[in-house]
């Protein structure tokens, strides 16, 4: 168990539709990163939160954003769902907003888009 | 970040040493080397990283050649769960950048009884 939780564990939606992933990162951890899992891309980095100001930008399209709450909480927001936008989405957490401390995972939302 | 390049595949024997390759021939002097792995569709599992001393920890170890363009991670005696997926990422810990992980394709460690 990396400290890391993710809800809802599994999503299954229609297309053009909006969903929430939540992610609460590990005690004390101030930096959040989303990625997405897919069949055909595999893991890549969608966005970076570090104590509640966005830090970095991946290949996040403009239907999705994010944010980090007061409570280092964050929720990755999907809209206007497409069929490709199925995949796994994995949030994980550090304690620095750099480098030099390793990022821990949690298990993940699977998304489905019908 | 510095390419990696991995063998898609592997097989161990349960309880023998796996020994999984990494090639970063274009590692920068501030990049390090992270390992990690991910055990079908979990999360990725953080193993080691290192920059350029041999590193060891209760996972694995890491062995990472003088010049910097290769490593390996050395599982000492490999077991049945060990199956998964393994990552190389090379990344630079300072300096302002992004420190994303770029995850490539990464090497299927497949250890059989």
């Amino acid at each position: 168990d990396s400290g890391v939780t993710q809800t809802p564990k599994h999503l299954i939606t229609a297309t053009g539709q909006r969903v929430t992933l939540r992610c609460s990162p590990r005690s004390g951890d101030l930096s959040v990163y989303w990625y997405q899992q897919s069949l055909d891309q595999g893991l890549q980095f969608l966005i970076q939160y570090y104590n509640g100001e966005e830090r970095a930008k991946g290949n996040i399209l403009e239907r999705f954003s994010a944010q980090q709450f007061p409570d280092l909480h964050s929720e990755l927001n999907l809209s206007s769902l497409e069929l490709g936008d199925s995949a796994l989405y994995f949030c994980a957490s550090s304690s620095a907003g750099g480098g030099g401390n390793e990022q821990f995972f949690g298990p993940g939302t699977r998304l489905t888009v019908l | 970040d510095a390419k990696t390049t991995q063998p898609p595949s592997m097989d161990c024997a349960e309880g023998r040493a796996a020994n999984l390759p990494c090639n970063h021939s274009t590692i920068s002097g501030n990049e390090y080397v992270y390992w990690y792995r991910q055990i079908h569709s979990q999360g990725p599992q953080y193993i080691i990283h290192g920059l350029k001393n041999n590193e060891t920890n209760e996972m694995a170890s890491l062995i990472i050649t003088e010049d910097r363009k290769s490593s390996t991670l050395i599982l000492p005696h490999a077991t049945l769960r060990d199956t998964a997926v393994y990552y190389c990422i090379v990344r630079a810990n300072s300096g302002g950048s992004n420190y994303k992980l770029t995850f490539g394709k990464g090497t299927l460690l497949t250890v059989n009884p």
